[in-house]
């Protein structure tokens, strides 16, 4: 099973609501990534867990707020965004960052902020 | 300042022709480079990926070629199918980041 599941595949949300996205795989990975796209734009890295600890944020807003319950699940936690914030949002896992085998990437969730 | 530089932007093939889609970086740290194949709504997909001490790479009609003196990768797909529309992106990794070129919008036209 090569599959990153994600929930919503949709979401519409408010500036003033708090929502969440999950992600979740089954293979075994130990490195998960939240990567933030823009349409007709590259996937730009968000946050990297490697072994459930957060190695990685690139300086992304505290209205972001990521969580990884376990190894299998990880978490993004949406609190006061703002309309530019509307984008597809994937999630992605690979075996170990340190062996630098590939990244599987989720369907995405799309996030419209109104 | 873009890590991974990519070109053409857009790509227009006849079916059967070869597409042929060029990256380039400065980090000599990156040490992995895959591509990443997109459908509108989807996630990318991992098409193929090589790391540096190998010059060329295929596994069907995808064809990974690397220069590591120039610092430059390319991806040439053989015989492009209308079902290989799509934008491609190449990447570079290095530690725990994986840095996505800007993409290419490739279509194939019958």
């Amino acid at each position: 099973d090569t599959e990153v599941i994600q929930t919503p595949k949709h979401l519409v949300m408010g500036m003033t609501n708090k929502k969440s996205l999950k992600c979740e795989q089954h293979m075994g990975h130990r490195a998960m990534y939240w990567y933030k796209q823009k349409a007709k734009k590259p996937p730009e890295l968000m946050f990297v867990y490697s072994y459930e600890k957060l190695s990685i944020n690139e300086s992304v807003p505290s209205r972001f707020s990521p969580e990884c319950p376990n190894s299998s699940l990880l978490n993004l936690h949406l609190h006061a965004l703002q309309p530019e914030d509307s984008a597809l949002y994937l999630c992605a896992s690979s075996q170990d960052w340190a062996l630098n085998t590939e990244a599987f990437f989720g369907q995405g969730t799309r996030l419209t902020v109104v | 300042q873009q890590q991974v530089k990519q070109s053409p932007q857009s790509l227009i093939v006849q079916k059967g022709g070869i597409s042929i889609i060029n990256c380039a970086y400065e980090n000599t740290a990156f040490d992995y480079f895959p591509w990443y194949q997109q459908f509108p709504g989807k996630g990318p997909a991992l098409l193929i990926a090589i790391r540096p001490d190998v010059s060329e790479k295929k596994e069907g009609r995808f064809t990974i070629s690397f220069n590591k003196s120039a610092k430059q990768f390319s991806l040439h797909i053989m015989d492009s199918q209308p079902g290989d529309s799509a934008t491609y992106f190449c990447a570079a990794t290095e530690y725990d980041k994986v840095i996505f070129g800007p993409g290419t919008s490739l279509s194939v036209i019958p």
